[in-house]
């Protein structure tokens, strides 16, 4: 089956800076990647996403690349600001299957 | 915004008990799901369910979980006799197409402490 991996497991930043989270995955008929944003005891929040046939996509100060030859996913979070700390989570989904598979998480710390 | 509503947000047990958590998912939504997060961890699929059966399942999802549908708005997840390793926070959600790229929409989830 699917399986994901996520990386960094933690990263911190100073306002303004750029984060870049980075989630590779197995299953090469894997075509759906969202990424979740969840604060502390609150629902995951989908924040963006993309599918297989896109390379990159861009809201606001938020953008996620798809590399399907690599098979690996990053978001990229730009002027970072206090409020952009949360966990961070990917996954993936296949045409055929209905579970989103999950990496591990990132817990991304903004300090002013 | 519409969004998926869980019951109760809490919900305390002694080993060996039944529980039913309850969800409501998005009105016009034809997909369900159930999800667990254990305490630090990552997010875990257990179910999909469309057209009142079972569409998905995973490993986790043994013979003591069971899900519903008793009428046209709620969607259960009943844990027939509950361990303490099924402490975690439990996610119900929704999507309307389940197949290919479609976004699922989570609830607020319930914490199950079992005891």
């Amino acid at each position: 089956g699917e399986n994901v991996e996520q990386h960094p497991s933690t990263l911190s930043v100073q306002e303004g800076d750029s984060a870049v989270i980075k989630c590779t995955y197995s299953d090469s008929a894997s075509n759906y990647f969202p990424w979740y944003k969840q604060e502390l005891g609150k629902r995951p929040q989908l924040i963006i996403d993309i599918r297989s046939n896109v390379g990159e996509k861009k809201d606001q100060r938020i953008a996620v690349t798809l590399n399907k030859t690599a098979k690996h996913f990053s978001l990229h979070i730009t002027e970072t600001q206090p409020e952009d700390s949360a966990v961070y989570f990917c996954a993936a989904k296949g045409q055929a299957g209905t579970a989103l598979i999950f990496g591990k998480g990132t817990t991304l710390s903004v300090s002013s | 915004e519409p969004e998926v509503t869980q019951t109760p947000s809490h919900q305390v047990t002694q080993m060996g008990q039944e529980v039913i958590l309850r969800c409501v998912p998005i009105s016009n939504h034809l997909y369900f799901y159930w999800y667990r997060q254990i305490l630090g961890q990552k997010v875990e699929f257990l179910v999909s369910f469309y057209n009142n059966e079972i569409s998905e399942k995973s490993e986790i999802f043994d013979d003591q979980f069971s899900v519903e549908r008793p009428d046209g708005s709620n969607f259960t997840l009943k844990i027939r006799s509950t361990k303490l390793e099924d402490s975690a926070m439990y996610f119900c959600a929704s999507s309307t197409l389940g197949r290919g790229a479609d976004t699922q929409y989570f609830g607020p989830g319930t914490r199950l402490t079992v005891l």
